[in-house]
C-alpha cells in the first residue's frame, strides 16, 4: 500500500517568515502534484513534478520531486496572510491513472 | 473554459437512505476520478471512471458505487447511509486521451458536496 506522509500538519508563523512543508514515502511515484485547498472548496492545483530532482518554482513557492521520486518539498519564501490554506501532496503510482493518493495535508496559518 | 462542476453542493440525509451525487468534468476530460476528504481520514479515493468504465477502485465497501455517461459526466451513488459517510465527496477530472500520452495524473477538482448524515 502507497502512503505518503506529510509533515508537519500544523504551522502558524508570522507574516515575512519562511516553512517547508515535507512529503515522505517508501514508494515511488510517478509524478507528484501539490494543491492548496481553502474551507469549502475543492483542492486548486499548484504544480506537478515528474522528473527526480526537478525544481519548479512559482513565484515565491519553490517545489522540490527527490531524486528518487518518493519525496517531495514546498518551500514558501517570506510568506504572505494570502498564502493560509491547506496544502496537500499527492501521488501517483503511474502515468495515465486518476489514482491519487493524498497526504493528510498541512494547515499553514500566516498571521499579519 | 468551466471548471469542474458538482451537484448539490450541500446535502443533509437521514441513516438507512440513499444518495446521488453528479460531477460534470471539464470540457473534453475523459477521466472523471472520486474522493472522499473527513476531517480524520483526509483525502481517499473512492474510484475512477474512464470512457464509461471503472478504471481504478479504491478500498471501499460495495455500498458507494459510480457510473459515467458517454459524455463524461459522472454520478456516484452511496447506499444505506451510516453516520461515518459524512463528508465532502470530490470530484476531479483529468485530461486523458488515452492516446497513451500521460497527463501526469494532473487532476482538476470541483468544489465537492458536503454530505451530512443525521
Amino acid at each position: 500500500t502507497q502512503l505518503l506522509e506529510q509533515s508537519p500538519q500544523f504551522l502558524s508563523i508570522q507574516e515575512g517568515e519562511n516553512l517547508t512543508v515535507y512529503c515522505n514515502s517508501s514508494s515511488v511515484f510517478s509524478s507528484l502534484q501539490w494543491y492548496r485547498q481553502e474551507p469549502g472548496e475543492g483542492p486548486v492545483l499548484l504544480v506537478t513534478v515528474v522528473t527526480g530532482g526537478e525544481v519548479k518554482k512559482l513565484k515565491r513557492l519553490t517545489f522540490q520531486f527527490g531524486d528518487a521520486r518518493k519525496d517531495s518539498s514546498l518551500h514558501i519564501t517570506a510568506a504572505q496572510t494570502g498564502d493560509t490554506g491547506l496544502y496537500l501532496c499527492a501521488g501517483a503510482g503511474s502515468s495515465n491513472t486518476g489514482k491519487l493518493i493524498f497526504g493528510q495535508g498541512t494547515t499553514l496559518q500566516v498571521k499579519p | 473554459k468551466a471548471g469542474v462542476t458538482q451537484t448539490p453542493r450541500y446535502l443533509i440525509k437521514t441513516r438507512g437512505q440513499q444518495v446521488t451525487l453528479s460531477c460534470s468534468p471539464i470540457s473534453g476530460h475523459r477521466s472523471v476520478s472520486w474522493y472522499q476528504q473527513t476531517p480524520g481520514q483526509g483525502l481517499q479515493f473512492l474510484f475512477e471512471y474512464f470512457s464509461e468504465t471503472q478504471r481504478n477502485k479504491g478500498n471501499f465497501p460495495g455500498r458507494f458505487s459510480g457510473r459515467q455517461f458517454s459524455n463524461s459526466r459522472s454520478e456516484m451513488n452511496v447506499s444505506t447511509l451510516e453516520l461515518g459517510d459524512s463528508a465532502l465527496y470530490l470530484c476531479a477530472s483529468s485530461l486523458d486521451s488515452g492516446s497513451g500520452v500521460s497527463s501526469y495524473n494532473e487532476q482538476f477538482f470541483g468544489p465537492g458536496t458536503r454530505l451530512t448524515v443525521l
